[in-house]
């Protein structure tokens, strides 16, 4: 199955900072990659998502990359602000009937003010 | 639209005790996952359902655990004999289940989180 793996565990950066925060999956039929941002007890909610037949994909302050090739991808956020603080995951859906979704293990994003 | 729906908010149970977790998914939405996600951690597959149909459990332990999403009425995933590990948030989420939609986004509920005392 579908294994993906997600660095670093936790990052700490100053407001205004850059963050990168990468994935890689293993399953070579994979499709679709979303990027999940859960804050503090809340639910995770989809930020970006970008799909294989896509490289790169830009929403305001947040882009993802994708590099099918190497089987990783990365999620960029740019000029940070305290309310980015979060926990991120990044998942991989394989293309098969089943559609099952694997996450990464995700990164604790601390914007320091 | 109200989204993923899922009840309890907070469940209370003593050990030896059946937890049962109820998920009603958004409105057009035929495919059900849980996922389990204990404190300060990520968020663990456990089984994905379509209506009446388990399609993969490969996440779930073999003893205690089972889930269902009937024909009609709400996912639920049932816990017996509740231990000291299985407390933790439980998390319902449901899709459209369109492979060729290219669009499947994957809406998460508010999380039922269960404390086994």
């Amino acid at each position: 199955g579908e294994n993906v793996e997600q660095h670093p565990s936790t990052l700490s950066v100053q407001e205004g900072d850059s963050a990168v925060i990468k994935c890689t999956y293993s399953d070579s039929a994979s499709n679709y990659f979303p990027w999940y941002k859960q804050e503090l007890g809340k639910r995770p909610q989809l930020i970006i998502d970008i799909r294989s037949n896509v490289g790169e994909k830009k929403d305001q302050r947040i882009a993802v990359t994708l590099n099918k090739t190497a089987k990783h991808f990365s999620l960029h956020i740019t000029e940070t602000q305290p309310e980015d603080s979060a926990v991120y995951f990044c998942a991989a859906r394989d293309s098969g009937g089943y559609q099952k979704v694997t996450f990464g293990t995700g990164t604790k994003l601390q914007v320091i003010p | 639209n109200a989204g993923v729906m899922q009840n309890p908010r907070h469940l209370v149970r003593r050990r030896g005790q059946e937890a049962r977790l109820r998920c009603s998914p958004m409105k057009g939405h035929s495919h059900v996952y849980w996922y389990r996600q204990l404190p300060e951690e990520g968020l663990k597959f456990m089984v994905y359902l379509q209506k009446e149909n388990i399609i993969d459990e490969s996440g779930m332990p073999k003893e205690r655990f089972s889930a269902e999403f009937p024909k009609e009425g709400p996912s639920i995933l049932r816990i017996q004999q509740v231990v000291r590990g299985d407390s933790a948030a439980y998390f319902c989420a449901s899709s459209q289940g369109q492979p060729s939609s290219g669009a499947n986004v994957l809406t998460f509920g508010a999380g039922s989180r269960l404390t086994v005392l």
